[in-house]
């Protein structure tokens, strides 16, 4: 059963650029089935999609966040990864990584990471 | 970007049915928007219940069904349980990007 798991600094300065990254296990990250995917939630507050990844490197983002974030797929590390540039306060959250399946017709989203919280303060 | 917008709050009797909403303040949710939708208990990750509008997955209880109604996407519980209390999240394709919505707290009460 394939798990996530997300990893990277809890603590980032205002300013500076949010780097996480979330490693797959149980299975490969490239399988033209799957989009890999970041959404974060403000603590307190509701879910946001920050955007996907596909195995080719394809990306596609919300947005309202394209201009400062960047998400890459490293197959020799089977991870993917997430990065935020010029954080502030609103950034934030708990960010999750997820697995979006598809098929023919429809797409989910399972499993998910634990997700990680980052604060951004000085 | 458009808004989803969901109730802030429902609460349901043990054994009642509730029904939640998800509208989008561009357009009517159809098919196309492939609503999904999450529950989301206190300190878990979200879990997915629906998919594709109406599609449970092999872990959702039967009691949870998903349709459109009225212009906006539905999630009906029918015979709700104390442990079906949790946030709930739709979130719908917007041919491409996704967009959450604002969420709704259930209280099974």
């Amino acid at each position: 059963q394939m798990q996530l798991q997300e990893s990277g600094p809890g603590l980032v300065k205002p300013s500076e650029t949010l780097s996480l990254t979330c490693s797959v296990s149980g299975g490969s990250i490239s399988s033209s089935s799957y989009y890999w995917t970041w959404i974060r939630q403000p603590p307190g507050k509701g879910l946001e999609w920050i955007g996907s990844v596909y195995y080719t490197g394809g990306t596609y983002y919300n947005p309202s966040l394209k201009s400062r974030v960047t998400i890459s797929e490293d197959s020799s590390k089977n991870q993917f990864s997430l990065n935020v540039r010029s954080v502030t306060a609103a950034d934030t959250a708990l960010y999750y990584c997820a697995r979006e399946e598809f098929d023919s017709s429809s797409s989910w989203f399972d499993p998910w990471g634990q997700g990680t919280l980052v604060t951004v303060s000085s | 970007q458009a808004v989803v917008t969901q109730e802030p709050s429902l609460t349901v009797s043990p054994g009642g049915t509730v029904t939640l909403t998800c509208g989008s303040s561009t357009e009517a949710v159809t098919s196309g928007h492939y609503p999904y939708w999450f529950q989301q208990k206190p300190g878990q990750a979200p879990r997915s219940l629906i998919y594709n509008t109406n599609n449970r997955h092999s872990w959702t209880p039967a009691r949870f069904s998903g349709s459109l109604l009225g212009g906006k996407a539905a999630l009906t519980l029918s015979g709700a349980q104390p442990e079906d209390e949790a946030d709930y999240y739709c979130l719908l394709s917007y041919s491409g990007p996704y967009v959450f919505g604002t969420g709704t707290k259930v209280t099974v009460l």
